[in-house]
């Protein structure tokens, strides 16, 4: 079965510089989130997307951005990257509304150096 | 108080032992919950749904008490494979996905 996919899985960036983090939701999934996870912490969500609207927002820094596109897939725009942005980005995806269970995909991991 | 919270472990437990973790939730407002595992450095995987009273699925059973907003996973006859974070995941009534700070099982021989 199809599942959630990110990429890259792994990328890194020196501080101040810009990073796109790619998902692509499971086929018929309407429903997009982004969580960020530091070392030892649990998952924080950033922000998420109902049928290409934002439907949420957390914790995410203005630097960041995302969107989703018509295909459903979605994109974290990271700016003016800081050490402390060193994570691992989650984006899960549902169908169906508050009820069904969400799916991750298996990352992207995130270095600033 | 957070909106959701677990029992902070680290369980350390023998093979063939049951263990129990509690999660508590401010919202009574959420409908579904849910129970994730997360082995190191990947991706939570959904582990059981509870929409009810609980949930049971081979050694593992999910009890969901809404008078006192907690929900409960048991697991019975550990086995090593079991050792991971076990994270408690609860829409607050809103399309969000709030998770608990997880809890560590360690299984040893």
């Amino acid at each position: 079965a199809a599942g959630v996919i990110q990429s890259p899985r792994h990328l890194i960036k020196e501080k101040r510089e810009t990073a796109t983090l790619k998902c692509y939701p499971i086929p018929r999934h309407d429903t997009v989130y982004w969580y960020q996870q530091g070392p030892g912490q649990d998952p924080q969500f950033l922000i998420s997307f109902y049928e290409k609207m934002q439907s949420d927002k957390g914790s995410i820094p203005d630097r960041f951005s995302a969107q989703q596109f018509s295909d459903y897939h979605s994109e974290l725009n990271m700016s003016s990257l800081e050490l402390g942005d060193s994570a691992l980005y989650f984006c899960a995806s549902r169908f169906g509304g508050l009820n069904t269970e969400a799916f991750f995909g298996q990352g992207t991991r995130l270095t600033v150096v | 108080r957070k909106e959701v919270e677990q029992d902070p472990g680290p369980f350390n437990v023998p093979e063939g032992a049951t263990v129990a973790f509690n999660c508590t939730y401010s919202n009574s407002a959420s409908q579904s919950f849910f129970w994730y595992r997360q082995d190191c450095r990947k991706e939570p995987k959904l582990l059981m749904s509870v929409y009810s009273s609980g949930n049971e699925d081979g050694r593992f059973t999910a009890q969901l008490n809404r008078a006192s907003q907690y929900i409960s996973l048991l697991i019975r006859d550990s086995k090593l494979s079991d050792s991971a974070t076990y994270l408690c995941v609860v829409p607050p009534g809103t399309d969000k996905l709030i998770f608990g700070t997880g809890t560590r099982l360690q299984v040893f021989p």
